[in-house]
């Protein structure tokens, strides 16, 4: 198994710039999630998704979309992006039992808004 | 999820064990104890997870008290590799979602 993986590992936009984030399991994980990880500080829950057709906003949601077509794949888009999403965005899955297991993170991806 | 409070940093001895406290007062019935970390630069890492009663795995040992409002992860023999920070969550186990606080940076100094 690979695991969760995230593509692309750096990325640096123009601010107003769109671009999708890449996440995929392969663990047949029902439950994905998208964070952000400012320096210093721990992660943000921004979307997550329970399944396949169904998603849910986290802490922070604004200036991103998701959507869940296959269980393996959760992109998460910035639609037009800000200086203040510079970030390091990770990704995680978990199966739907979640409270007695554990959530699988993706390497991360490092977005600089300039 | 229940607020949880945790240390700001701590060092640690090579080979000695690490214990890293958590407080948790508010903690509900039916919410667990979890522990993650984060070695620099990488994605959070489970790490082990318990109710109330003590828990041990290959990683780490939980020792939760009995009115459950605190806690301590221990790692037995810190290592070099041990260093990163160290996330205590409380979350229902109908929850998915984990709310990360500050955490605890534990250094393993040589």
């Amino acid at each position: 198994n690979a695991g969760v993986t995230q593509t692309p590992k750096f990325q640096v936009l123009k601010t107003g710039q769109s671009m999708t984030l890449q996440c995929a399991q392969d663990m047949n994980h029902e439950y994905m999630s998208w964070y952000r990880q400012d320096p210093g500080m721990g992660l943000r829950l921004i979307h997550y998704s329970v399944g396949a057709g169904i998603t849910d906003q986290g802490e922070v949601p604004n200036g991103y979309n998701v959507s869940r077509s296959t269980t393996e794949d959760f992109p998460l888009r910035l639609l037009s992006a800000a200086p203040s999403q510079t970030s390091v965005y990770f990704c995680a899955s978990s199966r739907r039992l979640a409270g007695l297991h554990e959530q699988y993170f993706g390497p991360g991806t490092r977005l600089t808004v300039t | 999820d229940a607020k949880t409070t945790q240390p700001t940093s701590m060092d640690c001895a090579e080979g000695r064990a690490a214990n890293l406290p958590c407080n948790h007062s508010t903690i509900s019935g039916n919410e667990y104890v979890y522990w993650y970390r984060q070695i620099h630069s990488q994605g959070p890492q489970y790490i082990i997870h318990g109710l109330k009663n003590n828990e041990t795995n290959e990683m780490a040992s939980l020792i939760i008290t009995e009115d459950r409002k605190s806690s301590t992860l221990i790692l037995p023999h810190a290592t070099l590799r041990d260093t990163a920070v160290y996330y205590c969550i409380v979350r229902a186990s109908s929850d998915y979602k984990l709310s990360f606080g500050a955490g605890t940076t534990v250094t393993v100094r040589a």
